[in-house]
């Protein structure tokens, strides 16, 4: 089954205690991304990667890092979370263009920050 | 800077009747514009996508969304609302110059009572 798979679906952990989320993909896609949902703000982009080795900030990138070594992985790290980083975050993937450059997002890792 | 805005929090409609969710962009050049649909405690749907072509988009579940340029918009439409699509609908904007940055609006809270 083609899918975006992310773990932990949830965590809790408290101020400074460096965390990640790791974020797979079984499509052969290019372009990887990562988001957290809070609430009235939407989706905000916070990492996104293109290729292999080639990763770029999204609009709230401070306080992330990520990296990506292999095609079908995307880490988030959390290196000294704060808990304004609580917040719902998404792993999602997608081919590199043309017609079928929709996203595919996991089911997503609810973050809590004490 | 591109942007997306998604002038109502929430919607209500009555199951059998036509529902709007609107949507306007902002985006130098030529947008590609998507919807996408988030079912409680799920990950987010693709529905539908404009990338070029006709205006008239039609996509999953029997929703579609119409692409007006000099208004800047791409609400989505369906004829006849269900209960089942009640969700939480969001439209987003992504960079069409290759790269992978994505805007996301803040999500529309759709209620279709029986």
């Amino acid at each position: 089954e083609a899918q975006v798979t992310q773990n932990p679906r949830y965590l809790i952990t408290v101020t400074g205690k460096k965390l990640t989320v790791t974020c797979s993909q079984n499509m052969n896609h290019e372009y990887m991304s990562w988001y957290r949902q809070d609430p009235g703000l939407g989706l905000r982009q916070i990492y996104y990667s293109m290729n292999v080795e080639v990763t770029d900030k999204g609009d709230v990138p401070e306080g992330y890092k990520v990296s990506r070594k292999e095609k079908r992985n995307f880490p988030l790290i959390l290196e000294s979370p704060s808990p304004n980083q609580t917040s719902l975050y998404f792993c999602a993937s997608s081919l590199r263009g043309g017609d079928n450059n929709e996203q595919f997002f996991g089911p997503g890792t609810r973050l809590t920050v004490l | 800077a591109q942007s997306v805005a998604q002038p109502e929090d929430q919607v209500n409609v009555a199951e059998g009747n036509p529902l709007t969710v609107k949507c306007t962009y902002s985006v130098s050049g030529n947008p590609y514009l998507f919807w996408y649909v988030q079912y409680p405690n799920r990950g987010l749907q693709f529905l539908l996508k404009y990338i070029t072509g006709d205006n008239l988009v039609k996509g999953s579940y029997g929703f579609e969304a119409e692409f007006n340029k000099s208004q800047t918009s791409f609400h989505l439409k369906k004829p006849s609302a269900l209960v089942s699509d009640s969700a939480l609908y969001f439209c987003a904007v992504r960079d069409n110059t290759g790269g992978f940055k994505t805007i996301f609006g803040a999500g529309t809270r759709l209620f279709v009572k029986a």
